[in-house]
């Protein structure tokens, strides 16, 4: 069945670095892909998504391309803020399929 | 417009208890979703409502767990009898439309089954 694998964490970075979470995916069609996140205390939340092959979605100054080629959809941030400590969950859905999720990544940003 | 709330935020229950957890969605959401975080694995989905019906239950783990929505306005997810490897966050989500439509999450309820 469909399935989602992201690096597991924790990450641990200095503001202003650079991050990139790394989502690879399994799906027997063409999924939409997704990218969450949760803030500590809260539900998760739609960070950016894509729909189809080469789409890029973007939100917040973060970025992923999704990646037919290597079942990919990695999430990149070229400088993070303390703010953007949370988990990031890489996610998706194909046709009318429920969502299915991957483990988390739980990233801590420092000042 | 409210968004998804659930009840408890957290529970803390004796194995061999019974518990249920609510969920109202975002009024006008027809499509209603329970997924399982345990232990910090990924979240798994458990069933999908449409309205009042079942969509897809295949991700509920056993005959303990009964999830219900009258109405089809809010939902309850049953727990009877839990067991320790029921602890986990539950999370609620909603959206409008099924399919690849964004989920509307709630904040989850903790669930600690000693």
């Amino acid at each position: 069945g469909d399935s989602v694998t992201q690096m597991e964490g924790p990450v641990t970075l200095s503001e202003e670095a650079f991050l990139t979470i790394n989502c690879t995916y399994t799906a027997t069609g063409y999924p939409s892909l997704f990218w969450y996140v949760q803030y500590p205390g809260e539900g998760l939340q739609l960070l950016l998504k894509a729909t189809k092959a080469d789409d890029k979605g973007s939100n917040k100054g973060f970025e992923a391309t999704y990646r037919k080629e290597t079942t990919s959809f990695h999430l990149e941030k070229g400088s993070v803020q303390v703010s953007d400590s949370a988990v990031y969950f890489c996610a998706l859905s194909e046709g009318d399929n429920d969502m299915r999720f991957g483990a988390g990544t739980r990233l801590t940003v420092k000042p | 417009e409210a968004g998804v709330t659930q009840f408890p935020s957290h529970s803390v229950i004796e194995k061999g208890q019974t518990v249920t957890l609510r969920c109202d969605p975002i009024s006008g959401h027809d499509n209603l979703y329970w997924y399982r975080r345990v232990m910090g694995k990924e979240i798994k989905f458990l069933l999908h409502f449409v309205k009042e019906s079942k969509q897809d239950e295949s991700g509920m783990p056993n005959n303990r767990f009964l999830a219900e929505r009258t109405g089809g306005t809010y939902s309850t997810l049953k727990v009877q009898p839990a067991e320790l490897e029921d602890s986990g966050v539950y999370f609620c989500a909603s959206s409008l439309h099924g399919g690849n439509s964004p989920l509307h999450f709630g904040n989850g309820t903790r669930l600690t089954v000693t």
